[in-house]
This record gives C-alpha cells, structure tokens and sequence, in this order.
C-alpha cells in the first residue's frame, strides 16, 4: 500500500526563514496532496500536485514532485509564526477523486518569532 | 464558507460502551469518509461512503464499526463496543466529486475511552 513518510518529523526556524518538508511514498500515485494541521484541529488542504507535474506554487508554498524517486518536497517561504503547524503530504492512486488518502507520518514545524 | 461540522467535540466513554460519533458534511457532496489519528501517529483511513453505501473499508474498519447516513445532512461513525486502543482523533471529511481530489476535514472529535 502506500505509504508517506515525511522528514524531519520536527523541524524549528526563525520566523521569515524557509521551511522545507520532504515527503516519500511507496507506490505509483495519481495525485499527492499537502495537508496543515494546527494542534489539535482538524486537516486543511494546502496544495495538490498531479503526477505529471513537476513543480506548483501557490502564494508562498511550492510543491515539488519527483516520480522517479517517489518523493515530493514542501517549501513554505518567508515563514510566519502562523505557519507553526504539522504539515502531512496524502497520496491517492486513483483516477478519480473520491478514492482515500493515504497519509504521511507528518513534520511538525515550529517558527520561532 | 462552507464546512464540515463534527460533534461533540471530546467524548469520554468507559470501554464495552457503544458511542456515535457525527459529522454534517458539505451539503452538496457526494463522498464521505472517516479517518482517525491515534495521538501522536499518522491519520489512517477508516471508510468511504456513497450513496448509501461503503466503498471502501480498511482493515481497523472492522465490526464493531459501522456508519450511517440517517437523514441525507448527519453521516454517522457508530463503534459498538469501544475498546482502550479506539482512543483517538476521528475525522470525517468530504468531497464534492469523482472530479475533485481535495478532501474537506472537520474539526475532528477527540474520543477517550477510559
């Protein structure tokens, strides 16, 4: 099955530094999304790269994905204290998009303001 | 902004006891799931549900679990007979669409079974 595993799974920068997430999986994907989860809440969607991609922004975040090494990576830039968070990549291997996820093993990252 | 609601918040309960758990989806949407998180580990899916039935149930999905869409707004996780280890964080989330991919969470309901 799939299967994400993030690094570092915890990480602390000063605030306005960059802050990048790796992700891994397992098996061939369709999509692979990111995921923040403030404490205790629930999970808000970030961003979504489809597997023919290479590379997606938006606003600060960048996402890439690299298929060959089943690995993507999150950049948040210029952080903010708001960022503080744990941030978990999803996978799903469907061509349709009511399929589960498939969730990582998370990167809890603190900003220091 | 629309959103997935969930209630209660935190439930305590004593094992061997039956507890629903309830969530209120995005009203146009068609997919329903439920996931969990155990403290501290990774969000595992549970089940999806559509149109009144499951698609698809993982292994943890076994059955002391069930769920229900009873009024066509609640979508219920029913766990029968709950044990130490169903302690966790439950989420439901919804999707619009076989078109879309994004899953709308709820806040989740944190619940301890002592």
């Amino acid at each position: 099955s799939q299967q994400g595993e993030e690094d570092p799974q915890a990480l602390s920068i000063q605030e306005g530094e960059n802050a990048t997430m790796n992700c891994s999986y397992k098996t061939s994907i369709n999509n692979l999304q990111w995921y923040r989860q403030n404490s205790g809440r629930g999970l808000v969607h970030l961003i979504l790269i489809r597997s023919n991609e290479r590379e997606k922004h938006s606003g600060r975040l960048r996402v890439t994905l690299d298929t060959s090494k089943k690995s993507s990576s999150l950049l948040i830039t210029a952080s903010r204290a708001a960022d503080t968070a744990s941030y978990f990549c999803a996978t799903d291997g469907s061509n349709f998009g009511n399929e589960k996820l498939t969730f990582g093993t998370g990167t809890r990252l603190t900003i220091i303001p | 902004e629309p959103e997935v609601t969930q209630t209660p918040s935190h439930q305590v309960t004593q094992m061997g006891q039956e507890v629903i758990l309830r969530c209120v989806p995005i009203s146009n949407h068609l997919y329903f799931y439920w996931y969990r998180q155990i403290l501290g580990q990774k969000v595992e899916f549970l089940v999806s549900f559509y149109n009144n039935e499951i698609s698809e149930k993982s292994e943890i999905f076994d059955d002391q679990f069930s769920v229900e869409r009873p009024d066509g707004s609640n979508f219920t996780l029913k766990i029968r007979s709950t044990k130490l280890e169903d302690s966790a964080m439950y989420f439901c989330a919804s999707n619009p669409s076989r078109a879309a991919y994004e899953q709308y969470f709820g806040p989740g309901t944190r619940l301890t079974v002592t």
